[in-house]
């Protein structure tokens, strides 16, 4: 069965802090990594990983995947109180009949103080 | 607005019930999922449609639901004879399909069984 296992489950830090999420999984057929930023609402996409060492940003997020120790990370630079939220990590492993469902973990609660 | 829309936002039932809740993915998107979240989780997934065809269905969908996409735009899940174990927020997905697959999160329906 495939899983997906994120740490820390909650952190909290202060206005300008830097933070690290991370995201390890155990899966056949891995296809990509996605990061998903949930405030109270639906998911809304962050990043797709394919590939192992390349790292994609968006302002003060970034994130990048290792493939050969199954696992990625999240940081974000310079947080802000808007930052609070859950973050989370799936991951895509189509295979036999599996066409492109998503395993979620479990989710890191960020709380940012100002 | 052009994202994925899901109606009700939010719907309270008493067990024994049946209830249905609707998905418009993008418009473009030709895949379509439907996943289940509860407090302090990752959304789990329950089913997949690539047009109007269900390819895929988790061991969590029981044979009180059921989920449809008659046309391959909008889909429906209708759960029938509802237990409090089913009070979730019900998330819609939606993807344009291809190698790889970032799927877009509609608002969710959040179901209370009382």
């Amino acid at each position: 069965e495939d899983k997906v296992v994120q740490s820390p489950l909650s952190l909290v830090v202060h206005e300008g802090d830097t933070v690290t999420l991370n995201c390890s999984y155990e899966v056949t057929n891995f296809r990509s990594l996605l990061w998903y930023k949930q405030e109270k609402k639906a998911p809304t996409f962050l990043f797709m990983l394919t590939s192992s060492g390349i790292e994609k940003k968006s302002g003060r997020l970034s994130s990048i995947l290792d493939k050969k120790e199954l696992f990625s990370i999240l940081n974000i630079t310079a947080t802000q109180t808007g930052d609070s939220a859950v973050y989370l990590c799936a991951v895509e492993a189509p295979g036999g009949t599996s066409y492109g469902k998503l395993t979620f973990g479990q989710g890191t609660i960020l709380t940012v103080h100002p | 607005d052009t994202g994925v829309s899901q109606n009700p936002r939010h719907k309270i039932t008493k067990r024994g019930q049946n209830v249905t809740f609707r998905c418009d993915p993008i418009s473009e998107h030709n895949r379509l999922y439907w996943y289940r979240q509860t407090l302090g989780q990752g959304p789990e997934f329950l089913t997949y449609f690539q047009n109007e065809a269900q390819l895929e269905k988790s061991r969590l969908l029981s044979d009180r639901f059921s989920a449809e996409r008659p046309k391959g735009s909008f889909s429906t899940l209708e759960i029938q004879r509802t237990e409090q174990g089913d009070s979730a927020m019900y998330l819609c997905a939606s993807s344009f399909g291809g190698t790889y697959n970032e799927q877009f999160f509609g608002p969710g329906t959040r179901l209370t069984v009382l």
